[in-house]
């Protein structure tokens, strides 16, 4: 089945260690996403890329950066992960036709020690 | 800047009872999104809303969108324990084509109980 994938499913990182979550999609997008859900908070969107061109938020901290090396890889990159990044992180695609759906992966839960 | 509001934040109900939450946007759009989110997954979508006047129904839930009014609202009839969930409305900034830019309201908790 087509599908949004992310990994790992749970992350465990240091204090100011880098880290790198990861998303791919089987569905052939042309936009990846990714949002940060804080506990108990709505999601907020960090940055989106549309094909190759990336897309900041205005509001994104400079501690997250990511990549997208092709259509179907997408990652975010933690540069020094702080106690109040510990979140959800969700990954999302959508098409250029269907521009109105966003297909959601499982997330990734990052805990900062 | 676009804000989002939902209200209520918390709802307890008992099955079989109806209620409608209500997602009050500041800007003009005519995309609206509702979501479901169960404790520790990922969001779930219920209904893309796309113009004014529109209205989907999938089993007890119902949502509506009044661009006009800047208003959604998702209705529950005859609520059973499966509901149990934390619901989102996310409305699209409409900055860009070909991709969306959500802004999502605060979420609603809402529990049922036998």
């Amino acid at each position: 089945d087509a599908m949004v994938i992310q990994n790992p499913r749970y992350q465990v990182t240091q204090f100011g260690k880098p880290v790198t979550l990861s998303c791919s999609q089987t569905l052939n997008h042309n936009v990846m996403y990714w949002y940060q859900q804080k506990s108990s908070q709505a999601p907020k969107l960090l940055f989106h890329y549309y094909d190759k061109d990336f897309n900041n938020e205005a509001d994104t901290p400079d501690n997250f950066q990511s990549r997208r090396p092709n259509t179907s890889f997408c990652f975010l990159d933690i540069r020094s992960p702080g106690l109040g990044d510990a979140a959800m992180y969700l990954c999302a695609t959508s098409s250029l036709d269907r521009y109105y759906e966003q297909y959601f992966g499982p997330g990734t839960r990052l805990t900062v020690t | 800047e676009l804000k989002v509001e939902q209200n209520p934040l918390f709802l307890s109900m008992q099955e079989g009872k109806n209620y409608t939450i209500y997602c009050n946007y500041s800007t003009t759009s005519d995309r609206l999104y509702w979501y479901r989110q169960d404790p520790g997954k990922s969001l779930e979508s219920l209904f893309v809303l796309l113009s004014n006047g529109a209205v989907k129904q999938e089993g007890r839930l119902m949502a509506s969108l009044d661009t006009k009014a800047r208003l959604s609202t998702l209705h529950i009839t005859a609520a059973v324990h499966d509901l149990s969930a934390t619901y989102f409305c996310a409305v699209d900034r409409g900055e860009i084509q070909g991709a969306q830019k959500l802004v999502f309201g605060q979420g609603t908790r809402l529990t049922i109980n036998p």
